[in-house]
């Protein structure tokens, strides 16, 4: 199966500012998703990205907030924008490849101060 | 509207005991349903998955039994484990590329 290395692992951020959460996954893969795990909650689909076409976002999201980059089949980036104290959660890529199922980087710890 | 209901949202259990977890979904093109593990401040682990062909899946002490008439599955953890103590999310999806939706979690404590 697939092996995902996101980074950062964690961050503490001013509010107003942006974070760049990135994944790259040692091989090539359609489809990459994006969640969120707010604290002692689920995880949350912020958006599905596809390479070479602008990501799509789930209810409650909009790409305003949350920009997604898919430059590549191995690479993907999500920013967390203009940050307030809501928005710190994990962020979570996540990749599926046929047979071997989901698999999940180890998350980003993102608190906003 | 919640794809996915996971009960109970906590459970504690005896050590040696059985943990059993439910899930019941409602979109009937779901056709994937793992469970996955998560310790606190790691990201979740596929644990056991299952596909509506079969009606259970064992793998060591962990179990998912799928009703699909019911449109439920549940994970059985036998001889539990304090090791074991963790939040468990069921989750389901669709063929093909498609996302997974998850249940609310579970938080199980295992106690010796």
């Amino acid at each position: 199966s697939a092996v995902i290395s996101q980074k950062p692992s964690r961050d503490i951020c001013q509010r107003g500012t942006s974070l760049t959460i990135q994944c790259q996954v040692d091989s090539q893969v359609t489809m990459m998703f994006w969640y969120r795990q707010q604290p002692g909650q689920s995880l949350t689909l912020i958006a599905t990205a596809n390479q070479g076409s602008e990501a799509t976002y789930e209810s409650g999201f909009v790409i305003d907030k949350f920009p997604i980059s898919r430059p590549n089949l191995t690479f993907s980036t999500l920013t967390v924008s203009n940050m307030s104290p809501e928005d710190s959660s994990i962020y979570l890529c996540s990749v599926v490849q046929g047979s071997y199922g989901y698999t999940f980087g180890s998350g980003t710890r993102l608190t906003v101060v | 509207q919640q794809q996915v209901k996971q009960s109970p949202q906590s459970l504690i259990v005896q050590k040696g005991g059985i943990s059993i977890i439910n899930c019941a979904y409602e979109n009937t093109a779901f056709d994937y349903f793992p469970w996955y593990q998560q310790f606190p401040g790691k990201g979740p682990a596929l644990l056991i998955a299952i596909r509506p062909d079969v009606s259970e899946k064992k793998e060591g002490r962990f179990t998912i039994s799928f009703n699909k008439s019911a449109k439920q599955f549940s994970l059985h953890i036998m001889d539990s484990q304090p090791g074991d103590s963790a939040t468990y999310f069921c989750a389901a999806s669709g063929s093909g590329n498609t996302p997974l939706v998850f249940g609310k979690g579970t938080r199980l404590s295992v106690i010796a």
